[in-house]
């Protein structure tokens, strides 16, 4: 059983485009996110996601909207693509903020991105 | 600002030879640190972590790592390397000022050589 999923796997497109990414978790989590990873593998959080309520999001294009429909799903939509957008892009879930810091993410397969 | 770094870009070891992978922080409060590996095409895979208590902390695949107040560091340990531990390590450190998010080193690539 997958713990945190994302579709697709590999995504590739032309600039311009608007596609979607998809991130399911089924371990109850509360709280879920997106990074970025970039060709240095260097990480950065996007968003953050607490029971469907937005509770971090980073300086990121206007371009980029994440989608929570439920707890479980946290969607990212990205409009317009650039070639500077191409990256790999990790969703990642965690426990609720009971235990504040404390809470171990743990994270999808990644999307693979390029925007030719 | 809290903030965390892995100095060395590539670490090199030899199969059956003792590993570490070194991470300091700073940070204003307590620290929570977290150790992460990624093997190629996959995503983040939680190693480890240091909330309170013991100093030294174990972790999956047989690492450890220990955590130094005084030194402010964190470094991840492997008594003996196999060449399967041959990923790209990650540790980052809670930001507490920030909405908890984690900050995340650069990564280290470790290579173990047969």
């Amino acid at each position: 059983d997958t713990a945190v999923s994302q579709t697709p796997k590999y995504l590739v497109t032309q600039m311009g485009n608007d596609k979607s990414i998809k991130c399911e978790q089924n371990l109850g989590h509360d709280t879920m996110y997106w990074y970025k990873q970039d060709s240095k593998k260097f990480l950065k959080i996007m968003f953050s996601y607490n029971n469907k309520e937005l509770i971090i999001n980073e300086t990121v294009p206007n371009r980029f909207s994440p989608k929570s429909p439920d707890k479980a799903h946290l969607n990212l939509h990205i409009n317009s693509l650039e070639l500077g957008d191409s990256a790999v892009y990790f969703c990642a879930s965690s426990q609720g903020t009971s235990t504040f810091g404390q809470e171990t993410q743990y994270f999808g397969p990644g999307t693979r991105l390029l925007v030719l | 600002a809290q903030s965390v770094a892995q100095p060395e870009d590539q670490v090199n070891v030899a199969e059956g030879n003792p590993l570490t992978v070194k991470c300091t922080y700073s940070v204003s409060g307590n620290p929570y640190l977290f150790w992460y590996v990624q093997y190629p095409n996959r995503g983040l895979q939680f190693l480890l972590k240091y909330i309170t208590g013991d100093n030294l902390v174990k972790g999956s695949y047989g690492f450890e790592a220990e955590f130094n107040k005084s030194q402010t560091s964190f470094h991840l340990k492997k008594p003996s390397a196999l060449v399967s531990d041959s990923a790209l390590y990650f540790c980052a450190v809670r930001d507490i000022g920030s909405n908890y998010q984690l900050i995340w080193g650069a990564g280290t690539k470790l290579i173990i050589k047969p």
